[in-house]
């Protein structure tokens, strides 16, 4: 069965510091997709990344970056330099593609990041 | 392009009645899924419409959920005789099929319930 696992209930950080968001997925299939979301207090999921589980590069974007390795399982999220914007609640997805591409959501990962 | 919206924003109701929620996907977009996210969960997928067709439910959805796509482009989701269980925040996404790729869903603002 398909199941996301975000350990991380809740994480506090002061502006400025690095941060990883950590999410490990379970699946049978060899072809799958992970996804990381933004859900800020106004509620509506940001889509932030999308990757193949045939890539396993790693990916930089701005102050973000994704750590994805298959011998693990894991698909973690790094913020650097974090800021007070950056607070938010974070999903990683999984998606087995298919006839339907529905996305199996962890229960998220709330960050506050203080001023 | 406007991006995903829904409608309404939010909704009160006394148990028992009916409501009825609308969504407008992204235009182009063949694809649009509902989902249901309860407070500290993460969504939770009800089904999804390529075009007009409806092609998979969730077992979440009872009989009580009926959503529909008539012309292939907004969708409503009605809800009848709702229960306090049935509070939650429905979100609304949509996608467009990319070629030998997974495509994105792009989420919606949903539609905050709450059943008294």
């Amino acid at each position: 069965a398909q199941k996301v696992t975000q350990a991380q209930t809740e994480i506090s950080v002061v502006e400025k510091e690095d941060v990883t968001l950590d999410c490990v997925y379970e699946t049978r299939d060899t072809t799958y997709y992970l996804f990381w979301y933004k859900q800020p207090p106004s509620g509506e999921l940001v889509f932030l990344i999308r990757r193949n589980s045939f890539d396993e590069q790693n990916e930089i974007s701005g102050r973000y970056s994704w750590n994805f390795q298959k011998s693990t399982s894991s698909f973690n999220f790094t913020i650097t330099a974090s800021q007070v914007v950056d607070s938010a609640v974070y999903f990683c997805a999984l998606s087995e593609g298919g006839a339907t591409n529905k996305l199996i959501f962890g229960t998220g990962t709330l960050l506050a990041v203080q001023p | 392009d406007t991006g995903v919206s829904q409608d309404p924003r939010h909704k009160i109701t006394k148990r028992g009645q009916n409501v009825t929620f609308r969504c407008d996907p992204i235009s182009e977009h063949n694809r649009l899924y509902w989902y249901r996210q309860t407070l500290g969960q993460g969504p939770e997928f009800l089904t999804y419409f390529q075009n007009e067709a409806q092609l998979e439910k969730s077992r979440l959805l009872s009989d009580r959920f009926s959503a529909e796509r008539p012309k292939g482009s907004f969708s409503t989701l009605e809800i009848q005789r709702t229960e306090q269980g049935d509070s939650a925040m429905y979100l609304c996404a949509s996608s467009a099929p990319t070629p030998g790729e997974q495509e994105t869903q792009y989420f919606g603002p949903g539609t905050r319930l709450l059943v008294l």
